[in-house]
């Protein structure tokens, strides 16, 4: 199977919202509401920043949100900051045969 | 406070084997299920496969790249995850992370990886 399709890169200045799409089918995203987001720094793990497509993990800022509608999955961070710049994944489970199915990953820069 | 730290990577040849170790603290081992999930140089992220808890049947799922050719194991009595890989490829190196794995591919603690690097 593919990956998911999220798009290579996304940008914004300090304080403006960004948004991170994650399109996929109905196999995996469109058939559960079971899909996380990561974030990863150069050289250090990644971070969950949300889990079943829009809960936050205790310690993740209330700046970052996450939705889904039909096949596609979405991240929103609000009010951009410096420290935000990094890569982002989103991961939906595909069934107990696939189980579970990364996007290619997007690179935020803050301008 | 949760940790994982993982052990084992190396330069191997194509065709050899390695068995990497996570050991797992901060948290109910015996509980959990957990994935191994690797990420090639440069490139994204790829689930490997996960072992869940041996009161859910400590039952293993493997990607269909590395099925037959890697085992995930645990040791509850030592708190550690074991991926046990074989017949290596070139494609599959890679930093190998250990995660908990909740709620259905959730991957919310991570430990820093190690590095597999297959060559000739």
């Amino acid at each position: 199977q593919s990956a998911l399709t999220q798009p290579a890169s996304v940008s914004g200045s300090p304080g403006q919202s960004i948004t991170i799409s994650c399109t996929g089918t109905s196999s995996d995203i469109g058939g559960y509401d079971l899909v996380s987001w990561y974030q990863q720094h150069p050289g250090k793990a990644p971070k969950l920043v949300i889990y079943e497509v829009s809960r936050r993990p205790s310690g993740i800022s209330s700046r970052f949100s996450g939705s889904k509608s039909g096949n596609t999955a979405s991240l929103t961070i609000s009010g951009l900051q410096a420290e935000d710049e990094s890569d982002y994944y989103c991961c939906s489970y595909a069934g107990s045969s696939t189980y579970v199915m990364f996007g290619g990953g997007t690179k935020v820069t803050v301008l | 406070e949760v940790q994982l730290v993982e052990s084992g990577g190396g330069l191997v040849e194509p065709g050899g084997s390695l068995k990497l170790s996570c050991a797992a603290s901060g948290f109910t081992f015996n509980n959990a299920w957990l994935s191994w999930v690797r990420q090639a140089p440069g490139k994204g992220l790829e689930w490997v496969g996960r072992i869940k808890s041996k009161t859910d049947g400590a039952t293993t799922d493997s990607a269909a790249p590395v099925k037959g050719r890697f085992t995930i194991s645990r040791d509850d009595s030592k708190d550690t995850l074991y991926l046990q890989m074989s017949s290596l490829k070139t494609e599959d190196t890679a930093v190998y992370y250990c995660t908990t794995d909740t709620s259905l591919g959730s991957f919310d603690s991570w430990g820093r990886g190690t590095l597999v690097s297959v060559s000739s």
